[in-house]
């Protein structure tokens, strides 16, 4: 059973470059969230897409925009990128409807903006 | 502002003692999952409570919620090197499709 995989593992781009980071849910799952860890904080929630719409957005900019495609993966996208972009991003799966709460990540996206 | 308070920040313990680690808040959350985070890995789910004073056990780990749902703690008997990491506490609360994270504690469990 494939868990969430998430590409490329370490990014390293120029301030004011664009980014595009991409996820694959866990088998099963229809539902994608982004989070933003800084070096020794806990993970920010930055947005979630269900059903190819984004369904709820954390506090980031309009800088921040994502996409999921009809088999569920997704992509996060960051324009104009600043030094304090530099983080893990993560992605998480989980099923969108039913009582579950649980949420799965994957490995994470380092990226440093130089 | 953190939704979450998790502490201590910081635990340095020798192989065998116990800790305990909290997770404190003033919101009411309808689920609570701890996870633990290897250094440049994602997190990885240990459990997942849902009903207010709920306790859950995964081996040497016991997890509790509590009554009010406001609050979670986490306690790890006889520890051992390989429960070193970063524990992670996260809650959902109702109509809120977000986990919100505490800071996370670095556990250190020298041999």
């Amino acid at each position: 059973d494939a868990g969430v995989t998430q590409s490329p593992t370490h990014l390293i781009k120029t301030r004011g470059q664009q980014v595009t980071l991409r996820c694959s849910p866990k088998s099963g799952h229809d539902t994608v969230s982004w989070y933003q860890q800084a070096l020794g904080q806990g993970p920010q929630f930055i947005f979630q897409y269900y059903e190819e719409e984004e369904r709820q957005r954390g506090n980031f900019p309009d800088r921040f925009s994502g996409h999921q495609f009809p088999n569920y993966s997704s992509e996060l996208n960051v324009n104009a990128l600043l030094l304090g972009d530099s983080a893990l991003y993560l992605c998480a799966s989980r099923s969108g409807t039913g009582t579950s709460y649980e949420q799965y990540f994957g490995p994470g996206t380092r990226l440093t903006v130089t | 502002t953190q939704l979450l308070e998790q502490s201590p920040q910081f635990l340095s313990i020798q192989e065998g003692e116990n800790l305990t680690v909290y997770c404190n808040s003033s919101s009411v959350f309808s689920s609570l999952q701890w996870y633990r985070q290897e250094p440049g890995e994602g997190p990885v789910l240990l459990v997942t409570v849902v009903t207010g004073g709920e306790v859950k056990k995964l081996k040497r780990l016991t997890f509790q919620f509590g009554d009010a749902r406001k609050d979670s703690s986490l306690h790890i008997t006889a520890a051992q090197p390989g429960d070193t990491g970063l524990y992670l506490c996260a809650g959902q609360r109702s109509n809120d499709y977000k986990l919100s994270f505490g800071a996370g504690t670095t556990v250190t469990v020298r041999a």
